[in-house]
């Protein structure tokens, strides 16, 4: 069925630490892959995708590994910041063509000064 | 840079009372789409529309939700009879390339 799940609700790092949020998904068929970052009271902001014909693609500060042999996607974030305390989501796309994205129930990222 | 943005920030209804939540995508994207998230949970998918018409929708979006482009620029969500079970913040999304969608800040209903 459609889920995408997050193994843990909380994750409290230390400033400057690396942070590691993980995801798993049930879908076979998803193709696409996006982390999103919701501040509070604000709308999800794109941080970085995926696609499945990857592994690893990485970012300002942030990477992305998707393992599909387990169904595993996981963000890193490095030397987190107080900035990026916030509830990350990943979503996956199913391969519809309306671009229909199913989230994740989110992880809450909390930065230590 | 451009940005999603949506009208009210919050809406307080009466149940039974129709609401309309406005949207205005990015400029120059083609897929538009309405997600809404109740408090503490997962963002959820409501519906997509292209080429002015919906091209998918889940099971949420009943008969007592509607979409609507009425010009070149908006974008409304209309719920025509509100339940207690509608309040949530509601996003309005749209993309142009195959795979990023931009969200905007989202509209907080409260049905009372």
């Amino acid at each position: 069925g459609e889920s995408v799940g997050l193994h843990l609700p909380t994750l409290s790092v230390q400033e400057g630490d690396n942070s590691i949020i993980n995801c798993a998904y049930s879908n076979s068929a998803s193709d696409y892959f996006i982390w999103y970052k919701q501040e509070s009271g604000k709308g999800p902001q794109f941080i970085i995708d995926i696609r499945s014909n990857m592994d690893k693609r990485q970012g300002q500060r942030v990477t992305v590994l998707l393992n599909k042999t387990v169904k595993h996607l996981s963000l890193q974030i490095a030397a987190t910041q107080p900035g990026d305390s916030a509830v990350y989501f990943c979503a996956e796309n199913l391969g519809s063509n309306t671009g229909k994205l199913i989230f994740g129930q989110g992880t809450t990222l909390q930065v230590k000064p | 840079e451009p940005e999603v943005t949506q009208t009210p920030s919050h809406q307080v209804t009466q149940m039974g009372q129709e609401v309309i939540l406005r949207c205005v995508p990015i400029s120059n994207h083609l897929y538009f789409y309405w997600y809404r998230q109740i408090l503490g949970q997962k963002v959820e998918f409501l519906v997509s529309f292209y080429n002015n018409e919906i091209s998918e929708k889940s099971e949420i979006f009943d008969d007592q939700f509607s979409v609507e482009r009425p010009d070149g620029s908006n974008f409304t969500l209309k719920i025509r009879s509100t339940k207690l079970e509608d309040s949530a913040m509601y996003f309005c999304a749209s993309r142009a390339d195959p795979d990023e969608q931009f969200f905007g800040p989202g509209t907080r209903l409260t049905v009372l």
